[in-house]
């Protein structure tokens, strides 16, 4: 089955660390989007890339970094820099500029 | 630049009733328009779309939306829902010749109660 995955589903970090967050797709999508959601917010786009070993800042991008190696791949960094990162982080992905986004089940992350 | 304006951030309603959830939009240039639906601790599902062509689009499980550019609005309808509908339902829109980067909603949770 196509889709994209997310790991890990649940995470926790004491402060002061960096974590990675996984995100993976088999759609042969060019685009992938990481978005951050916390309640009555909606969701914010942190970091996005059209094509690999390109990616753009999003609305909140600070504190946050990513890396595009594979088409398949687009891993997100949390950095310490992060103020408050506690929130669920979505990833997206999608065929065309005038496609819809599919997303992935989504990683809590909970800072300790 | 876009942005999303959803009215209602809670919409309780009775299993069996019709259902409306608001969305306006703005825009300088024309969109794509979105509804995705939201189970909790999951990711979002996309509902149904307007890229072009009929303004009144449908989903398989009874929702529809009606793109109106005059009130710069796209309303998600159901005539009756169930409780399984619970959720919160993101509507988002699209600049055409933009990077394709959604703008979202802050969303409105749908709460069908028996």
């Amino acid at each position: 089955d196509g889709g994209i995955t997310q790991s890990p589903k649940y995470l926790f970090r004491k402060e002061g660390q960096n974590v990675t967050l996984s995100c993976e797709q088999n759609l042969n999508h060019d685009a992938m989007y990481w978005y951050r959601q916390d309640p009555g917010q909606g969701l914010r786009l942190i970091y996005y890339s059209q094509i690999v070993n390109d990616f753009q800042k999003g609305d909140i991008a600070e504190g946050y970094s990513v890396s595009r190696e594979k088409k398949e791949s687009f891993p997100l960094t949390v950095t310490s820099a992060q103020k408050n990162p506690t929130a669920f982080y979505l990833c997206a992905s999608t065929e065309s500029l005038a496609s819809e986004q599919f997303f992935g089940p989504g990683t809590r992350l909970t800072v300790l | 630049a876009q942005s999303v304006t959803q009215l209602d951030s809670q919409v309780p309603v009775f299993e069996e009733a019709p259902v409306e959830l608001r969305c306006n939009y703005s825009s300088s240039v024309s969109v794509y328009l979105f509804w995705y639906v939201q189970y909790p601790n999951q990711g979002l599902q996309l509902l149904l779309k307007y890229l072009s062509g009929s303004t009144l689009v449908e989903s398989i499980n009874g929702f529809e939306a009606e793109f109106n550019k005059s009130q710069t609005s796209f309303h998600l309808r159901k005539p009756s829902v169930h409780i399984s509908d619970t959720a919160e339902y993101f509507c988002a829109v699209s600049g055409r010749g933009s990077q394709g980067n959604l703008i979202f909603g802050k969303g409105t949770k749908l709460s069908v109660k028996p």
